[in-house]
């Protein structure tokens, strides 16, 4: 079965940095790119950043000023997203999502990260 | 980065009832216009890519139509599991970007 499962939910203190994993199943991992989005409490969706799982090319969001890194394991099929320097805004759940004709079609369950003192 | 205007926010409606759920978008997207469905506590599940291309598996009641910059979701008889959160999402230009939503919820 095609999908993807994320590591799970984390709890941080502001400054700290958290990474969240992406599994691939059933699919060919490097044949496909990586969106991460996330989602604030109340708020709209938001992409993060993207990740070519082929070639390890990434684009990011200017949203985050440099603060997120995207990796990936192709040995593991496994996407990873680090996220430094956590501020209480950064509390969202956040999704990978595999790219498909400039859409999504398989996404994680999500993993809530919490910023929190 | 390209602003994604949804509405309604809201709505409320009756099964059975048709629903159109209207996406526009700051400048040109051509068709690059998605739409999603989600469900509390789960994942976002594509309907439409490509402004008007049905997902696999995706009930034939759902519909997307419109370019550039005028988008619409149609759901012609709404069904029970219908009930959810749906977005537009343009990936023309990064950062792609999503509209605020349109909670469908039960009249």
């Amino acid at each position: 079965q095609v999908q993807l499962v994320q590591s799970g939910a984390e709890v941080k203190k502001p400054g700290a940095s958290v990474k969240v994993s992406c599994k691939a199943f059933g699919y060919s991992f490097s044949s496909y790119s990586i969106h991460w989005v996330r989602q604030a409490p109340g708020q709209r969706l938001e992409w993060v950043a993207w990740i070519d799982a082929g070639t390890g090319n990434t684009k990011y969001s200017q949203n985050f000023q440099g603060r997120v890194t995207l990796t990936r394991d192709t040995s593991a099929s496994t996407a990873y997203m680090e996220l430094s320097s956590l501020r209480s805004e950064d509390t969202a759940v956040y999704y990978c999502a595999r790219d498909v004709y400039a859409a999504s079609d398989i996404w994680g369950q999500g993993t809530m990260v919490t910023v929190s003192s | 980065d390209i602003h994604m205007t949804q509405s309604p926010s809201s709505l409320s409606a009756s099964v059975g009832d048709r629903v159109t759920i209207t996406c526009r978008a700051s400048q040109s997207i051509r068709n690059y216009l998605n739409w999603y469905q989600h469900k509390p506590g789960k994942a976002p599940q594509l309907l439409v890519y490509a402004a008007s291309r049905l997902h696999s598996g995706v009930p034939s009641r759902f519909s997307g139509s419109g370019s550039e910059t005028d988008f619409t979701l149609t759901i012609s008889s709404l069904q029970p599991e219908d009930f959810a959160t749906y977005y537009c999402q343009q990936t023309y230009i990064t950062p792609q970007t999503f509209g605020l939503g349109t909670k469908v919820e039960i009249k």
